[in-house]
């Protein structure tokens, strides 16, 4: 198993343009999330998703969209992209219920200059 | 909303000695779960413990073990026998057990160990 795996893993974009942070799990997991760490911060949920076709929104979703057409995959999309969205940005999973564990991907380092 | 605090940006110790992670936390719920992630410099978020707030015992992994002050609102992590692979950044987090919704993360205590 990969287990969560997140594409790129360090992007620089100007500002106003847009892209998608990939997210891939292969351990089907019901749940998926996404999650950005400021630098000296714990992580702030940005959307999570119960299931395909199903998302909402977390503490920070301004700025961003999501969309969940399979069990295995949770893009997440950055339009207009703005300073205040440089961060690292971490994708996770868990099977199901809240005390599950969640598995985290390796992260992504975003820098929108 | 729920909110996590963790006092102690920084905490070191000699290796083969314990430390104890201060976490507290708010919230006007009765059920609910507590974590602890380790996220060493590679970045990657390690689950370490967790802790189910109905349950009186304290939960216990190896070498890492929780104080779990239901009244107090407090979780406090202890990690005895330090090595020099538990340095890292460590997390407390929140969840609620009524929604479907993620963790709420505390800013992290930076765990450095001594050889």
């Amino acid at each position: 198993n990969a287990g969560v795996t997140q594409t790129p893993k360090f992007r620089i974009l100007k500002i106003g343009q847009s892209m998608t942070l990939q997210c891939t799990q292969d351990m089907n997991h019901n749940y998926m999330y996404w999650y950005r760490q400021d630098p000296g911060m714990g992580l702030k949920l940005i959307y999570y998703s119960v299931g395909a076709g199903i998302t909402d929104k977390g503490e920070v979703p301004n700025g961003y969209n999501v969309s969940r057409s399979t069990t295995e995959d949770f893009p997440l999309r950055l339009e207009l992209a703005a300073p205040s969205q440089t961060s690292v940005y971490f994708c996770a999973s868990s099977y199901g219920g809240v005390a599950d564990e969640q598995f985290f991907g390796p992260g992504t380092r975003l820098t929108v200059l | 909303a729920q909110t996590v605090t963790q006092s102690q940006p920084e905490m070191s110790v000699q290796e083969a000695e314990t430390v104890t992670l201060s976490c507290t936390y708010d919230t006007s719920e009765s059920d609910y779960y507590l974590f602890w992630y380790k996220q060493p410099p590679s970045r990657q978020m390690i689950l370490v413990i967790r802790q189910e707030a109905y349950k009186q015992q304290n939960a216990t992994e190896n070498r890492f073990s929780v104080n779990f002050q239901k009244a107090a609102k407090s979780f406090s992590l202890k990690i005895s026998d330090s090595q020099l692979g538990d340095a890292a950044m460590y997390f407390c987090a929140y969840r609620s057990s009524g929604g479907a919704d993620g963790l709420t993360f505390g800013k992290g205590t930076h765990l450095i160990i001594q050889p």
